[in-house]
């Protein structure tokens, strides 16, 4: 069973901190990796996509993914209320042959004005 | 932009009927999928489709149907609705590679009564 874990929440931080996501997968061979935001009530939006080891920035927000490690992160700088949101976690298994995605169960964020 | 258009943002049905969720997407994908998400649970894959016409059990498949007779429109169905089928559904679609994200619509809040 493919697995996606993402460091529970929820987590807190103040306006203007750097807010840090987790996420490790089990398969190995992932070759694509997703963070979504989804506010609440709504559906997820997808946000961040890196496929290589690295850095990966846009705009406040960083992904970093550490293929040796089976490690992804999100990182939002400066975050403000408007950031607040549960973010999800995806991965495409088996290399990149597989249609679907395997999700992790989302870390709730919350900033605090 | 992909917009996949789901054609209801809420709807109330009650036991025992047959309930139709349409999705449609404009950007020639592939891939469809149906998943439902409830609270704790994280998303749930319901059935995909890699084709028109073709299909795959997901992880919950017991009480749902689908179709996919046009390359651009997903069709879930409840055959005999039940109030624990009460959930936000959400249809995504990806492109055939399997390399890229899915791209969710904006859901249908589902309710049994």
């Amino acid at each position: 069973q493919k697995e996606v874990e993402q460091n529970s929440g929820p987590l807190s931080v103040p306006e203007g901190a750097i807010a840090s996501l987790n996420c490790t997968y089990s398969d190995r061979v992932s070759q694509s990796f997703f963070w979504y935001r989804q506010y609440s009530g709504k559906s997820p939006e997808l946000i961040m996509s890196i496929y290589s080891n690295g850095d990966k920035e846009d705009g406040r927000f960083t992904a970093q993914l550490n293929k040796a490690s089976q490690y992804v992160s999100l990182l939002i700088r400066d975050s403000q209320p408007s950031d607040s949101a549960t973010y999800l976690c995806a991965v495409n298994p088996s290399g990149g042959g597989s249609e679907k995605l395997v999700f992790g169960k989302g870390t709730k964020l919350t900033v605090n004005p | 932009d992909v917009k996949v258009t789901q054609s209801s943002r809420y709807l109330v049905k009650r036991t025992g009927e047959k309930v139709f969720l349409e999705c449609v997407q404009d950007m020639d994908h592939e891939n469809m999928f149906w998943y439902r998400q409830d609270p704790g649970l994280g998303l749930r894959l319901i059935y995909f489709s890699y084709d028109v016409k073709m299909k795959e059990k997901g992880d919950i498949p017991e009480g749902y149907s689908v179709s996919r007779e046009k390359k651009e429109r997903f069709s879930l169905i409840l055959e005999s609705a039940s109030t624990n089928q009460t959930s936000m559904y959400l249809c995504a679609s990806s492109s055939r590679d399997g390399r890229g994200p899915q791209h969710f619509g904006d859901g249908t809040r589902l309710s049994i009564l």
